[in-house]
């Protein structure tokens, strides 16, 4: 079956440590996105990407990072430079503009 | 920038009455997306609405795009305990793809 493969699904990681959470995806989609989601706040755009090799900022990247090597992967890195970065996180998939997202089943980070 | 609010943030119901969710912005829409997602899991895509005055249906649940294309709604119909979960709105842009979501509705349903 095609789709978005998120993992871990739980992370636990301590203060000052950089992780990155793993994005993959089957479907041949050009572009990928990156959300948070907070309780009560709704998803964020943390970055996005329409192509291979390249990128944008969203709305709240500070404190993350992230590559496109290759059509397939977007990977996400949560920096020791994001304050809060306890959060479920959301990576989505897209065809083109006609289509809605689909989303992977999300990593939920816990920073001690 | 772009903002959608979303109304009501929660949203308690019977069996089996009716439930809206409201979608409005202060400038023109391109487009409008619905998302459902369940408690502890991932939004997933219902419909997208891009025409003026759209109206599309499936099953118990009715999208509509307003005239102007600065608010839209969510109904369903008789809701029952499946429905339960959090809806969402979005607002597509044309150029990048990326959507900015609403707040979202939590909607609870009492067997």
């Amino acid at each position: 079956d095609g789709g978005i493969t998120q993992s871990p699904k739980y992370l636990f990681r301590k203060e000052g440590q950089n992780v990155t959470l793993s994005c993959e995806q089957n479907l041949n989609h050009d572009a990928m996105y990156w959300y948070r989601q907070d309780p009560g706040q709704g998803l964020r755009l943390i970055y996005y990407s329409q192509i291979v090799n390249d990128f944008q900022k969203g709305d709240i990247a500070e404190g993350y990072s992230v590559s496109r090597e290759k059509k397939e992967s977007f990977p996400l890195t949560v920096t020791s430079a994001q304050k809060n970065p306890t959060a479920f996180y959301l990576c989505a998939s897209r065809a083109n503009r006609n289509y809605g997202y689909t989303f992977g089943s999300g990593t939920r980070l816990t920073v001690v | 920038g772009q903002q959608v609010m979303q109304i009501p943030q929660y949203q308690h119901v019977q069996e089996g009455e009716d439930f809206t969710t409201y979608c409005n912005s202060s400038t023109t829409l391109s487009n409008i997306q619905w998302y459902k997602q369940r408690p502890g899991g991932h939004p997933v895509f219902l419909i997208q609405l891009v025409k003026s005055g759209e109206v599309k249906k499936q099953k118990r649940l009715t999208f509509q795009f307003g005239e102007a294309k600065k608010n839209s709604s969510l109904h369903i119909t008789a809701t029952q305990t499946t429905d339960v979960g959090t809806y969402f709105c979005a607002e597509g842009s044309s150029n990048t793809g990326k959507l900015i979501f609403g707040q979202g509705t939590t909607l609870q349903v009492k067997p």
